[in-house]
């Protein structure tokens, strides 16, 4: 039990192009999700969390409007990366837990690469 | 500044040796919790410890949860090449109570 389904697993696109990756619960409700950046050999960086129906709470030094999140159910949550540009070329990772302090269960991670 | 910490930030040990990793926060802790991350893989979890002191064992690996809940250990008793990723201890910070991931500790055996 408890996996979490993210997708796409790789994409490769253009400078200037947006692209969204979807993180889904298969087989529990996750009220929060959460969005990762992990650089090579480096550990993970928290990037917001993800609640269902309600705003996302954004760390500090990450751009909401570039880095935008919707959870519009409780098995699902997206992650729409604007304008992308090649700095924004990363592993971007994506968790749900079924309860706040409980474990968390993480996508199998999207390696983005923007050209 | 880092909440939590973790050493040794590499590790190379030849198969069957044991393994220590540590952690330590800046504050307090209500619970730790450890993942493992394989190469290419995502981080999946292994443990959570809350009381004070708690020590738990699976089959090879011990961890453990200091008096003060401000650190944690994971032992690896006679490594095995299935061992191989890096060890992350993370630790709910701030009034979120989001959980801080620590900089890992990456895990190498040599057959």
């Amino acid at each position: 039990g408890a996996v979490v389904s993210q997708h796409p697993s790789w994409v490769i696109c253009k400078s200037g192009t947006s692209v969204k990756i979807e993180c889904r619960s298969l087989d529990f409700q996750a009220t929060t999700m959460f969005w990762y950046r992990q650089f090579p050999k480096q550990s993970l960086m928290l990037m917001a969390t993800s609640n269902e129906g309600s705003k996302a709470t954004y760390e500090q030094g990450v751009e909401k409007d570039k880095f935008l999140i919707n959870h519009a159910s409780l098995t699902l949550s997206t992650l729409t990366v604007t304008s992308a540009h090649p700095e924004d070329s990363s592993f971007y990772i994506c968790s749900a837990a079924p309860g706040q302090s409980q474990p968390q269960h993480f996508g199998d991670g999207t390696r983005l690469s923007i050209l | 500044g880092q909440q939590v910490m973790q050493i040794p930030q590499y590790q190379h040990v030849q198969e069957g040796e044991d393994f220590t990793t540590y952690c330590n926060s800046s504050t307090t802790l209500s619970n730790i919790q450890w993942y493992k991350q394989r190469p290419g893989g995502h981080p999946v979890f292994l443990i959570q410890l809350v009381k004070s002191g708690e020590v738990k064992k699976q089959k090879r690996l011990t961890f453990q949860f200091g008096e003060a809940k401000k650190n944690s250990s994971l032992h690896i008793t006679a490594t095995q090449t299935t061992d191989v990723g890096t060890y992350f201890c993370a630790g709910p910070f701030g009034y979120g109570q989001n959980f801080v991931f620590g900089p890992g500790t990456r895990l190498s055996v040599l057959p």
